[in-house]
């Protein structure tokens, strides 16, 4: 089956410093990836949707200057906190479609998340 | 609004046994509805995909059934096993805030015990 990976599994920062995560479709094309966050016991929330080659779109409430995403290629996606605080503490999920008209009804893949802790 | 409901919260059942978990959606318009199975610190893993026209749909032990009428859906497993333990998480496929998008539910925690 399809395979999303990410990197780094965890990562430990200090606060005001950036963070890149990865997000990569090892054996097809993603031509529409999503970043999630989650809160301990929580569901997962939407954070934005990015097509290959065109911006993120982001949901409301979510700040786009602080969480760069860049989708540069087919396989390739990444999440760049900037100057992280602890609250930006979370574990961020990424899932990937190939379906870039109607990723919705698609397969959606998930990566296995990244911890992220702010110090 | 749409949300996705599932219930319960938490489920704690004997190895061997079968349990059914369940989700309500006010989702409209439709397009399917999906079950995930995350395990603690890890990504969802796709369970089942259904249309508004399926009523039931089985993946191994795992049996989702959907009405559409009443908006209901349910998630059964059968003859659990202690790799079942985790977070069993419904999603909706909506149309929201101009564009469609996937609704999560909050999930249900299951704990299957020797």
């Amino acid at each position: 089956g399809a395979v999303v990976s990410q990197h780094p599994s965890w990562v430990i920062c200090k606060s005001g410093t950036s963070v890149k995560i990865e997000c990569r479709s090892l054996d097809f094309q993603a031509t529409t990836m999503f970043w999630y966050r989650q809160f301990p016991k929580q569901s997962l929330m939407l954070m934005a949707t990015s097509n290959e080659g065109s911006k993120a779109t982001y949901e409301q409430g979510v700040e786009k200057d602080k969480f760069l995403i860049n989708h540069a290629s087919l396989t390739l996606s990444t999440l760049t906190v900037t100057s992280a605080h602890p609250e930006d503490s979370s574990f961020y999920i990424c899932s990937a479609s190939a379906d870039r008209r109607t990723p919705w009804r698609s397969e959606q893949y998930f990566g296995p998340g990244t911890r992220l802790t702010v110090t | 609004k749409n949300q996705v409901e599932q219930s319960p919260q938490s489920l704690i059942i004997l190895e061997g046994k079968n349990c059914t978990l369940q989700c309500n959606y006010t989702v409209s318009p439709f397009s399917n509805l999906r079950w995930y199975k995350q395990d603690t610190g890890r990504g969802p893993v796709s369970l089942t995909i259904m249309t508004f026209s399926e009523n039931t749909k089985s993946n191994g032990r795992y049996t989702a059934t959907l009405d559409a009428d009443t908006k209901q859906s349910s998630l059964h497993i059968t003859a659990s096993q202690l790799s079942d333990s985790a977070s069993y998480i419904c999603v909706v496929s909506a149309f929201s805030g101009g564009y469609n998008k996937l609704i999560f539910g909050a999930g249900t925690r299951l704990a299957v015990h020797p």
